[in-house]
């Protein structure tokens, strides 16, 4: 168990629609980073948080935000739906910028869209 | 631009024998190299990393080599089991700006067979 916790664990949505993935990072961790994994596409960085500001974007979709609240939890909203949004969605936390680069994954959110 | 190469794609040994995954990077700007390990369902969780300023890093079975000039690193898994039958991701960090990021792999399907 790394400590990072996501939900929820599986969505089935139609497109079009809109959905909330939700992560709440290890202990002390102030870091939150978002990824895609779908079967062609390996482990795909969408976006950085650090203590509530957004820190980095990497292949993040224009329908698709986040952001980090004051208690450090993140959520990363997905609109517009489309079949090819159809991935896992993992969360990862760490401490912080300056130490140690470990990135603790959270057990992802299957996301389907049909 | 892929800035991790990773190979091979899947990976088939026998119990006991010696797994070995490939990565290469481009980046000098990289700093951290960690090992990430995931089965089915779940989230990758590190196995192993090493900084640059190392050639070799060994945990129990797991050893990665880092070739420095070479740009090049690779895990190595001795006396193999049916349990390390998992994805393997190599990474890559560095510092962008204020922030840090990973860069992953392709991954690597292993299979150890009885």
């Amino acid at each position: 168990d790394s400590g990072v916790t996501q939900t929820p664990k599986h969505l089935i949505t139609a497109t079009g629609q809109r959905v909330t993935l939700r992560c709440s990072p290890r202990s002390g961790d102030l870091s939150v980073y978002w990824y895609q994994q779908s079967l062609d596409q390996g482990l795909q960085f969408l976006i950085q948080y650090y203590n509530g500001e957004e820190r980095a974007k990497g292949n993040i979709l224009e329908r698709f935000s986040a952001q980090q609240f004051p208690d450090l939890h993140s959520e990363l909203n997905l609109s517009s739906l489309e079949l090819g949004d159809s991935a896992l969605y993992f969360c990862a936390s760490s401490e912080g910028l300056a130490g140690v680069p470990t990135q603790y994954f959270g057990p992802g959110t299957r996301l389907t869209v049909l | 631009q892929q800035q991790v190469k990773q190979s091979p794609q899947s990976l088939i040994v026998q119990k006991g024998g010696i797994s070995i995954i490939n990565c290469a990077y481009e980046n000098t700007a990289f700093d951290y190299f960690p090992w990430y390990q995931q089965f089915p369902g779940k989230g990758p969780a590190l196995l192993i990393a090493i900084r640059p300023d190392v050639s070799e890093k060994k945990e129990g079975r797991f050893t990665i080599s880092f070739n420095k000039s070479a740009k090049q690193f690779s895990l190595h898994i001795m006396d193999s089991q049916p349990g390390d039958s998992a994805t393997y991701f190599c990474a890559a960090s560095d510092r962008s700006g204020s922030a840090r990021q990973l860069t992953f792999g392709s991954g690597t399907q292993l299979t150890v067979l009885p």
